[in-house]
């Protein structure tokens, strides 16, 4: 079955305790992204790849990372939580983003509690 | 920058009804909008994809429409029924920040029975 998978699904970490969501697709999709979503703010995108090796920062990058060392993975790492990052997060992946197999394919979403 | 606006932010209406949902996007150098359906807690899901060129996209009783010159899209929803009640979100991707997509806020759609 075509998917993209996250994981944890939830998780409540402190304030400074590094962390790594993971992000994996099964479609031998080139672009692959980050959101996170917020009340009254809606989706943001945080961070995307293009291809391997290839990330950009997208509206909010400040507090994390990426890395696309293989298709298939786009882990987001938080260094150094804060309280701010307390979000639902997603990841979304496309055969490629501009052309007409742009449709993403989102992830069941990480809900993530930072105390 | 790109920004993308929905409105209206939430719509109620009786089980049965034909409605318009719309989107409005501040710049034209798009690549292609999407529409996505989410429900409560849920990830999203891709439900229309058109191209710049292509002025509608169908799929069942979903129309979604683009008129790129004037920033405007919408989705026609025919037969409203009540599990199409979710969040409809569209996003542009934008052909002037290289993979950057944007989201509106969203419709909150609620079909009652």
């Amino acid at each position: 079955e075509a998917q993209v998978t996250q994981n944890p699904r939830y998780l409540i970490t402190v304030t400074g305790k590094k962390l790594t969501v993971t992000c994996s697709q099964n479609m031998n999709h080139e672009y692959m992204s980050w959101y996170r979503q917020d009340p009254g703010l809606g989706l943001r995108q945080i961070y995307y790849s293009m291809n391997v090796e290839v990330t950009d920062k997208g509206d909010v990058p400040e507090g994390y990372k990426v890395s696309r060392k293989e298709k298939r993975n786009f882990p987001l790492i938080l260094e150094s939580p804060s309280p701010n990052q307390t979000s639902l997060y997603f990841c979304a992946s496309s055969l490629s983003l501009t052309g007409e197999t742009g449709e993403l394919f989102f992830g069941e979403g990480s809900r993530l509690t930072v105390l | 920058k790109q920004e993308v606006t929905q409105i209206p932010a939430a719509l109620s209406v009786p089980e049965g009804e034909n409605l318009v949902l719309n989107c409005s996007f501040t710049d034209s150098a798009i690549y292609n909008l999407q529409w996505f359906r989410q429900d409560p807690g849920k990830g999203l899901t891709s439900l229309l994809l058109i191209q710049s060129s292509q002025r509608e996209q169908t799929s069942g009783r979903l129309n979604a429409s683009l008129d790129k010159s004037s920033g405007r899209s919408t989705l026609y929803i025919a037969a409203s029924q009540p599990g199409d009640s979710a969040t409809y979100l569209c996003a542009v991707t934008s052909g002037n920040q290289g993979g950057k997509l944007i989201f509106g806020q969203g419709t909150e759609l609620s079909v009652k029975p």
